[in-house]
C-alpha cells in the first residue's frame, strides 16, 4: 500500500526566510513523487517531480525538493521565501509501473509573514 | 495554450438529484483522471481513462459515481441520487501520454458540489 504524509498542517515564514515543507512516503516499489501547489479557487500546479537520477530536483518559482531514500523523505525547499508564496501544498506519491494515479498528502498551508 | 477546463465551477444539488460534471481536458492529451478532494483533504483518486477506455474505476465509491469519455476527449462525472456525503471539490487531470508514462498531470479549477 501506499501512502504519503504530511506531518504539518501549517508552516509560517518570514518573508525572505528559507522554507521547507515536509513530506514522508511509503511504497512498494520504485517511488514517483510530485509536488503541487495550490492557490485559493484555482487548480493544483505542478512544481516539481522525481523520478530517478539527482536526489535534489529544481522545479518552478525557485523550488526544490530533496529525494532521501533511507528516510523515505521528499521535502520541499526554497531558499529565499516570498509572500506570493502562501498556498496550499500536496505532496503526491505514484507507486511503480503499472500505476496510474497519484497519491496525495493532506496538505501544509504555507504562509509567508512580510 | 488553454488548460484543463471543467464545468460548472459550482454546483448546488438537493439530496437524491442527479449530476453531470464536465471535463474538458487539454488537446492531444491520453490520459485523464477524476479525484474527490473534500474539505481539508487532499484529492483522493477516482478513475482513469486511457483515450476512450476507462482503465481503472476502483476508487469510484459507489455504483451511483459513473464517467465516461466516449470520444478520448471531453469526459463526464455523473453521480446519480447524489447524498450529502458527495460534497466536495471534484478535480479532473490530464496528461500527455499513457498512465504509466511518469508525465505531470494537468488539474483544472474544479467544481464544488454542495449536496443539501
Amino acid at each position: 500500500a501506499q501512502s504519503v504524509a504530511q506531518p504539518e498542517d501549517q508552516v509560517n515564514v518570514a518573508e525572505g526566510n528559507p522554507l521547507t515543507v515536509k513530506c514522508t512516503y511509503s511504497v512498494s516499489g520504485n517511488p514517483y513523487l510530485f509536488w503541487y501547489v495550490q492557490y485559493p479557487n484555482r487548480g493544483l500546479q505542478f512544481l516539481l517531480k522525481y523520478i530517478t537520477g539527482d536526489n535534489l530536483v529544481k522545479g518552478s518559482y525557485g523550488f526544490e525538493a530533496e529525494f532521501n531514500k533511507s528516510q523515505t523523505s521528499f521535502h520541499l525547499k526554497k531558499p529565499s521565501a516570498l509572500v506570493s508564496d502562501s498556498a496550499l501544498y500536496f505532496c503526491a506519491v505514484r507507486a511503480g509501473t503499472g500505476a496510474n494515479n497519484l497519491f496525495f498528502g493532506t496538505g501544509t498551508r504555507l504562509t509567508v509573514i512580510p | 495554450g488553454a488548460g484543463v477546463s471543467q464545468s460548472p465551477r459550482y454546483k448546488v444539488a438537493k439530496r437524491g438529484q442527479d449530476v453531470a460534471l464536465r471535463c474538458d481536458p487539454i488537446s492531444g492529451h491520453v490520459s485523464l483522471f477524476w479525484y474527490q478532494q473534500a474539505l481539508g483533504q487532499g484529492p483522493e483518486f477516482l478513475t482513469y481513462f486511457q483515450n476512450e477506455a476507462q482503465l481503472d474505476k476502483s476508487g469510484l465509491p459507489s455504483d451511483r459515481f459513473f464517467a465516461e469519455r466516449p470520444e478520448g476527449s471531453v469526459s463526464t462525472l455523473k453521480i446519480q441520487r447524489t447524498q450529502q456525503e458527495d460534497s466536495a471539490v471534484y478535480l479532473c487531470a490530464s496528461s500527455l501520454g499513457a498512465g504509466t508514462t511518469l508525465n505531470e498531470q494537468f488539474f483544472g479549477p474544479g467544481t464544488r458540489l454542495t449536496v443539501l
